[in-house]
């Protein structure tokens, strides 16, 4: 069985802070694939990254990056300088390869709050 | 393009009434989710369906049935609804595999459900 687990369930950061939000998961797959979506307080999920488990090359994207560790079965997400915007709840998922309808298993989510 | 959309986007039910969640997307996507979210517990996926006319069973099915008659709609009806039914439903599409491409989902704007 599947299993994501976020840990955080809630982090506060000023302004400007680095902040790295933990995602931890289990699969019996070889082959499969791990999501970050963001949610906003306006409440739709907004599709962040898709990472597979044959690239374990760190990604950045402007202020984002993406740490994928197979051994440690972990895929962080840290955001650089954080801004108020960034305030949201963050979701981790994962899906694997036999899985006919690309079905997602999500983490209980880290509501992230940045202060001014 | 619209991408997904839901109806409604509130609603009130008193305990044992009947409702239907209408889903629909633009995007010509062959598979369909109907997730609900809980605070705490991520999302959760009740239905799924791989295209028109087929549908299967998630995480949570209790209480909840699902039609997808047309490729673009995916309903969930609650035949007698419950407290425990009191959630936000969300609505997701993706495109089916490709090349051994995966697909993101697309999220709805969600529905917000309370059952008194």
């Amino acid at each position: 069985a599947q299993k994501v687990t976020q840990a955080q369930t809630e982090i506060s950061v000023v302004e400007k802070e680095d902040v790295t939000l933990d995602c931890v998961y289990e699969t019996r797959d070889t082959t499969y694939y791990l999501f970050w979506y963001k949610q906003p307080p306006s409440g739709e999920l907004v599709f962040l990254i898709r990472r597979n488990s044959f690239d374990e090359q760190n990604e950045i994207s402007g202020r984002y990056s993406w740490n994928f560790q197979k051994s440690t079965s972990s895929f962080n997400f840290t955001i650089t300088a954080s801004q108020v915007v960034d305030s949201a709840v963050y979701f981790c998922a994962l899906s694997d390869h036999n899985n006919a309808g690309n079905m997602l298993t999500f983490g209980g989510g880290t509501r992230l709050m940045v202060k001014p | 393009n619209a991408g997904v959309t839901q109806t409604p986007k509130f609603r009130v039910l008193k305990t044992g009434q009947s409702m239907t969640l209408l889903c629909a997307q633009d995007m010509n996507h062959e598979y369909m989710y109907w997730y609900r979210q809980d605070p705490g517990m991520g999302l959760r996926l009740i239905h799924y369906s791989v295209g028109e006319g087929t549908t299967a069973k998630g995480e949570v099915p209790d209480g909840y049935n699902v039609s997808r008659l047309k490729k673009q709609n995916f309903l969930l009806g609650l035949e007698s609804a419950a407290p425990s039914q009191t959630s936000v439903y969300f609505c997701a599409s993706s495109a089916s595999w490709a090349g051994g491409f995966y697909n993101e989902q697309f999220f709805g704007p969600g529905t917000r459900l309370t059952v008194l």
